[in-house]
């Protein structure tokens, strides 16, 4: 079956503007979490959807926000791009979120330079 | 705090050896461990389980063990060959308003030299 799917791969964008990714997540799997993956910070959690509902958001400014769509289907929003946002963002997608079932498969996730 | 550690410093072993990562973590009681392997420019793949009720979980050439009072994980790799290099990653379960949220730790990048 196809993973997970991120588009664009690659942004460049200009301090100031505002960002939206996409992630189409496996078939049949109703969890999506996104990630931003930096040298310094690694992996950090940014929020989770299941069922189009925000369940779980980690320590992010109000800039970043996301949504998720009856499909499954979830895209996040950056506004007002800061040079620190410059990151690669990673959407993960599993059957359920929680629970020991809950390996996630990611996607190959989005770079964003900001400039 | 809560704080998920992993060796900051690359691990470089001779192919053949066996690698030996390791993952502590403080202020989390999480019901199971993930460990994940990363290679460049990728997204991170799944590689094994662990329950808190399992002492080891092994698949292929690859070990986990999860002592929950160090609250600690070690992750083997026997046999080692240079396709192994890559990032991996341990992440746990942390519960937040009720639901699990997967937090990792920043990874210990492994190089397998010939």
């Amino acid at each position: 079956k196809a993973g997970v799917t991120q588009t664009p791969r690659y942004l460049i964008k200009t301090r100031g503007q505002q960002v939206t990714l996409s992630c189409s997540p496996i078939s049949g799997h109703r969890s999506v979490s996104w990630y931003q993956q930096t040298p310094g910070q690694g992996l950090q959690f940014l929020f989770e959807y299941f069922s189009e509902t925000q369940r779980n958001k980690g320590n992010f400014p109000g800039r970043f926000s996301g949504r998720q769509f009856s499909n499954s289907r979830s895209e996040m929003n950056v506004s007002t791009l800061e040079l620190g946002d410059s990151a690669l963002y990673l959407c993960a997608s599993s059957l359920t979120g929680g629970g020991p079932n809950t390996e996630a498969f990611f996607g190959q996730g989005t770079r964003l330079t900001v400039v | 705090s809560q704080k998920i550690e992993q060796n900051s410093e690359a691990l470089n072993i001779q192919e053949g050896k066996t690698a030996t990562l390791t993952c502590n973590y403080t202020n989390y009681s999480p019901a199971y461990l993930q460990w994940y392997r990363q290679d460049p420019g990728r997204g991170p793949v799944f590689l094994l389980l662990i329950r808190e009720n399992e002492k080891e979980k092994r698949k292929e050439r690859l070990k986990v063990t999860f002592d929950t009072t160090l609250k600690q994980s070690l992750f083997h790799i026997t046999a080692s060959q240079p396709a192994d290099s890559a990032t991996y990653l341990c992440a746990l379960d942390s519960i937040s308003g009720g639901y699990n949220k997967l937090i990792f730790g920043a990874g210990t990048r492994l190089a397998v030299h010939p």
